[in-house]
């Protein structure tokens, strides 16, 4: 079985700019989550899909949405990207009760 | 955001020395997951506990689920030089759907 699958792996930007991160989950996978990783906060949840729905969502700012599509394929934006979203986006894809990274988008902003 | 208390935060052993870490929480869990991660790359799951006292073992890895259901721990015995990363715990409470992550515990193998 596929592992999850994440594009692009490597991105620059400059701020003010706007970005669009993809996910693939596990085959069989309804529920896709997004995470932010950065040295000084760790991961931080972003929000997390299911069925097309968004069933939670962590306290980022509207900048930061999200989707899913209904072969449960996620993406997330970031729109007006600042110096601060330079981070590691992970996505995950849960199953019954364990979740699976894969293996992330590094994002840049200049 | 909320996050587990994971301790140590970072630890230096000896190749061949057995290493513990370990997460608490202020709140009931009914699944516990290990996840290690090297530099760049995403956690890749090591081990999960679905039930209070639950022991469970992938090769050298050992985890156990609390039988408080606030806390897990992890142990690796006779690290190797490959053992180095970061270690996450996560949790995730009954009739949630979000996982809660732990602080990470950095290892760092002498060899």
């Amino acid at each position: 079985k596929a592992g999850v699958t994440q594009t692009p792996r490597y991105l620059i930007k400059t701020r003010g700019q706007q970005v669009t991160l993809s996910c693939s989950p596990i085959s069989g996978h309804r529920s896709v989550s997004w995470y932010q990783q950065t040295p000084g906060q760790g991961l931080q949840f972003l929000f997390e899909y299911f069925s097309e729905t968004q069933r939670n969502k962590g306290n980022f700012p509207g900048r930061f949405s999200g989707r899913q599509f209904s072969n449960s394929r996620s993406e997330m934006n970031v729109s007006t990207l600042e110096l601060g979203d330079s981070a590691l986006y992970l996505c995950a894809s849960m199953g019954t009760d364990t979740q699976y990274f894969g293996p992330g988008t590094r994002l840049t902003v200049l | 955001g909320q996050q587990l208390n994971q301790s140590p935060q970072s630890m230096f052993i000896q190749e061949g020395e057995d290493v513990s870490m370990n997460c608490t929480s202020s709140s009931i869990f009914n699944t516990w997951l290990w996840y290690k991660q090297d530099p760049g790359e995403g956690p890749v799951l090591l081990i999960a506990l679905y039930k209070a006292g639950e022991l469970t073992s992938n090769g050298r890895l050992t985890a156990q689920f609390g039988i408080t259901r606030k806390d897990s721990f992890l142990n690796i015995s006779a690290s190797i030089p490959s053992d180095v990363g970061i270690y996450f715990c996560a949790g995730r409470a009954s009739g949630t759907y979000k996982y809660i992550f732990g602080t990470g515990t950095r290892l760092k193998v002498l060899a």
